[in-house]
């Protein structure tokens, strides 16, 4: 079993960049892909990243995402901050044992 | 446009039983596999339950196991959880989702919200 760890709240200014980090307990990020999708105040979650780095249509190129091997961890980058940025943010992966497994989630203040 | 619509939630006593609906249209519901994954208020995401495209194989998570059935009706477009045995901690808004390559979730609906309680 592997869980995904992110930290609970981050913050950053209009126009900056930020960076969420989402790290894979046990076994290896590489092992499966990573996602993640956004939920902002009220609304649906929706996917902003797919396949570690790929963005669906319609996500801006704001939004880039990465794995980091040595840290075992993904990453969520957001740039060029904007206040509709502000939401809660959550990465997710699959295993065969454990199926579909969520991180517990960012909230993301755009100050 | 895709899109999928959550029904049948509601307030209901513990230990009873409560079956959800998602009907879809705006694509080819026969060819993909759904989810169901849950939001208990105020907290993050759990996944909850998967069936494939032709319901041949069903997934379930730790916590629903045993008590859930997940089944798709593909000549109506639609999807069911039946929940059994429905416990406080099953409280949460239930949203249905169409799977991208049995990794994730491509499009979720807009939720249902079920209460468990006395």
């Amino acid at each position: 079993n592997f869980m995904l760890t992110q930290p609970h709240s981050v913050s950053e200014s209009p126009g900056k960049t930020v960076t969420i980090s989402c790290t894979r307990s046990s076994g290896s990020i590489a092992t499966n892909y990573v996602q993640w999708y956004q939920q902002r105040p009220g609304s649906v979650p929706t996917p902003v990243i797919y396949e570690d780095s790929q963005r669906p249509s319609g996500v801006p190129d704001r939004f880039s995402g990465s794995i980091d091997y040595s840290s075992n961890s993904a990453s969520l980058t957001i740039s060029r901050l904007k206040s509709e940025d502000e939401a809660d943010y959550y990465c997710q992966s699959y295993d065969s044992s454990n199926l579909w497994v969520f991180g517990g989630g960012t909230k993301l203040t755009v100050l | 446009q895709v899109q999928l619509v959550e029904s049948g939630g509601r307030v209901v006593q513990p230990g009873r039983s409560l079956r959800l609906s998602c009907a879809v249209s705006g694509f080819i519901f026969s060819n993909n596999g759904m989810h169901w994954i849950r939001q208990a208020p105020g907290k993050g995401l759990e996944w909850v339950a998967v069936i494939w495209h032709d319901g041949s194989k069903e997934y379930y998570g730790e916590s629903v196991k045993g008590r859930f059935t997940i089944s798709r009706d593909n000549s109506k477009n639609t999807l069911h959880l039946q929940m059994n045995s429905l416990r406080a901690e099953d409280t949460a808004v239930y949203y249905c989702a169409k799977d991208r390559g049995l990794l994730w979730f491509e499009k979720w609906g807009q939720g249902t919200l079920v209460t468990v309680s006395s």
